[in-house]
């Protein structure tokens, strides 16, 4: 069983819609969590950490249920800007482990 | 600004041909981890230094090694690039081991083995 493991999508949703990006983890012992985001053929780069209350950073939203091992990214009002893939990381020790990623289209 | 990077963007490398790709950082972090990352995967760890501590994962390649001469430097070295070695690689920092506060990514070196 892969450490994180995303559908990997694509997402193809119009402007000004709302998407969610699901993810899980399997080390229960798990300790932080991230969103990146990464475009083509270019580094990930931190969208956001993830908290265990759940937090907000403008239009994105990102959950983390610990019991089920679950983290959740929600993407209000999407931009055309916000075309890329999602990779959902979780720290388990001394690296970071990734998902393949979530791959999202905003359309006009 | 302070940041990672990687040198050269693109490497084109012949098959078997030693390659090293650099990574230098001003962040004065701790940690310095190598990625490899193929299309439409996850990037993999290779290995990362904690100071001059050098972790290699266990299904890392012998082909693979590195380098770390100075908290702001490190190298990847592939000592007989093979078809499969075509990837992208990618360096990162974290000031501390696990990455409780993300990494710090540089650009990548993109390489393709003819």
């Amino acid at each position: 069983r892969k450490e994180v493991e995303q559908d990997p999508g694509p997402f193809n949703v119009p402007e000004g819609a709302t998407v969610a990006f699901n993810c899980t983890y399997s080390n229960s012992a798990s300790q932080s969590f991230f969103w990146y985001r990464q475009d083509c053929r270019k580094e990930p780069k931190l969208l956001m950490s993830v908290y265990s209350s759940g937090n907000e950073d403008g239009r994105f939203t990102a959950q983390l249920n610990r019991a089920s091992q679950y983290i959740s990214l929600l993407i209000r009002d999407s931009k055309l800007s916000d075309s890329a893939t999602y990779l959902c990381v979780v720290s388990s020790g001394y690296a970071l482990n990734f998902g393949k990623g979530t791959s999202l289209l905003v359309t006009p | 600004d302070a940041m990672v990077i990687q040198n050269p963007r693109y490497q084109v490398t012949q098959f078997g041909k030693p390659v090293t790709l650099s990574c230098s950082q001003t962040l004065n972090h701790n940690v310095m981890y190598w990625y490899q990352q193929k299309s439409s995967q996850a990037p993999k760890l290779l290995f990362h230094y904690y100071d001059k501590d050098f972790n290699n994962e266990a299904d890392t390649p012998d082909n693979f090694q590195s380098r770390r001469p100075n908290t702001s430097f490190c190298f990847l070295d592939i000592r007989s690039p093979g078809l499969g070695d075509a990837a992208m690689y990618l360096c990162a920092t974290s000031r501390f081991s696990g990455g409780i506060y993300g990494y710090t990514f540089g650009s990548g070196t993109r390489l393709t083995v003819v």
